[in-house]
Parts: structure tokens; C-alpha cells; sequence
């Protein structure tokens, strides 16, 4: 297994372009998440999915779009990029599991820089 | 609110015990994380403890929890230079989605 893979490593975006960072999971898990990781700052929840077809709201959504179309794939859309959003971003998926501790795998990550 | 807190940076001796501490608020979290990350990776899972227990132990590392206080700690002994990384405090609150609070991360530099 692959695990969560993300595309691409690295992005630089000029102010108020789009773009899209995809992820992946081979996993067959049903939750997937978007985080990103600021310096000094833990990572905050953009978006997350319990299943194809249904997304919603983290702590940081604005500026920021999601679709689940199947089980595997749950892209990242930034509609209009701005410096605030320079940031790592990491995608995440896990089962759902039976009370269990539903571990969080993680992708290697996107750094995107705006200028 | 919900909110994880931990020490931003640790500086140990190699062969010496390092130990991490983080605090948080929701007292209704079922599960407590650790994950650890590797210069330019993602998160690993190190380690995680339920809620109704005090300690966990698993090889190297071990966990303790207070309740009372809302205290986690993450014990590494024998800390080598493998063992330099970020470490994650997350707490999962009850109920809901598999939604995890993150701490900041403390940076733990070993050195010889």
C-alpha cells in the first residue's frame, strides 16, 4: 500500500491564482481530512469527509473548497490564493474503526508559498 | 474551547530521558495522541492512551495521563539522535467525527 500520497511537494502561487493540491489514500478509508501546519501554531482542520459525497467545515475553511467524488481521492481547491495561505498542508484519512483509537495517517505534505 | 498546549523546544543529552508535557482543556477527550514528525514528513503515530488509563508503556516511551489535571506526558528514555523531531500532542473530544486538536509541537534536539 501507498498509504496518503499528496501532489505536488511544493507549489508557488502568485496572489489570486487558483490551484488544486491533491490526495489520495489507498486504504479504503472513509474519513479524510485537510490540515495545515503553521510555524509555532499546531495544525488547524480546513475541511474533512466521512464518506464520498459528503464534506464539511474544519476550524479554517474560508478561502478554501472540497469535493469527495469517490473514496480514494479528496482534493484541496484554493479558489483565489493569498499570502496568508503559505503553509504546509497535509492530508489525512482513517477508518472508522469500532471505538478503536481510529489512528490518523498522514501525507508527506504540500508547501505552498503565494507571493 | 477546546486547546492543546506544549513547550515549543527541549534540548537533551544522547542516553539521557527526555520528557514531553502538554496540557488541554476538553476533560470529555476519549483518546490522547502523540505523533511524532521527521524533518520535511507528515505525522507518524508514536503513541496514544485512552482516556480511562493512567500509563501506557511501549518499549522506550511512556505515557502519563492526569485526569485531574488535564496533564499528558510522552517519557522517552535512552533518547538517541534518531529521536530528534517534532512532537505532537492531539487530543480526540468525545463524540462526533475523528476530528483531533493539535498542540503547537515541541521541537526535541538531541545532542552528544
Amino acid at each position: 500500500n501507498a498509504g496518503v500520497t499528496q501532489t505536488p511537494k511544493f507549489q508557488v502561487l502568485k496572489t489570486g491564482q487558483s490551484m488544486t493540491l491533491q490526495c489520495a489514500q489507498d486504504m479504503n478509508h472513509e474519513y479524510m481530512s485537510w490540515y495545515r501546519q503553521d510555524p509555532g501554531m499546531g495544525l488547524r482542520l480546513i475541511h474533512y469527509s466521512v464518506g464520498a459525497g459528503i464534506t464539511d467545515q474544519g476550524e479554517v475553511p474560508n478561502g478554501y473548497n472540497v469535493s469527495r467524488s469517490t473514496t480514494e481521492d479528496f482534493p484541496l481547491r484554493l479558489l483565489s490564493a493569498a499570502p496568508s495561505q503559505t503553509s504546509v498542508y497535509f492530508c489525512a484519512s482513517s477508518d472508522q474503526g469500532t471505538g478503536s483509537r481510529r489512528e490518523q495517517f498522514f501525507g508527506p505534505g504540500t508547501r505552498l508559498t503565494v507571493l | 474551547g477546546e486547546d492543546v498546549e506544549q513547550s515549543l523546544f527541549l534540548s537533551v543529552r544522547e542516553g539521557d530521558s527526555s520528557v514531553i508535557n502538554c496540557t488541554y482543556t476538553d476533560s470529555s477527550s476519549t483518546y490522547l495522541y502523540w505523533y511524532k514528525q521527521e524533518p520535511g514528513a507528515g505525522l507518524q503515530l508514536l503513541t496514544y492512551i485512552f482516556s480511562n488509563m493512567d500509563m501506557k508503556q511501549d518499549q522506550r516511551l511512556t505515557v502519563l495521563l492526569n485526569k485531574k489535571d488535564k496533564h499528558l506526558s510522552l517519557r522517552i528514555a535512552d533518547t538517541q539522535t534518531g529521536d530528534s523531531a517534532i512532537y505532537f500532542c492531539a487530543e480526540k473530544p468525545s463524540g462526533g467525527y475523528n476530528k483531533l486538536i493539535f498542540g503547537a509541537g515541541t521541537r526535541l534536539a538531541v545532542h552528544p
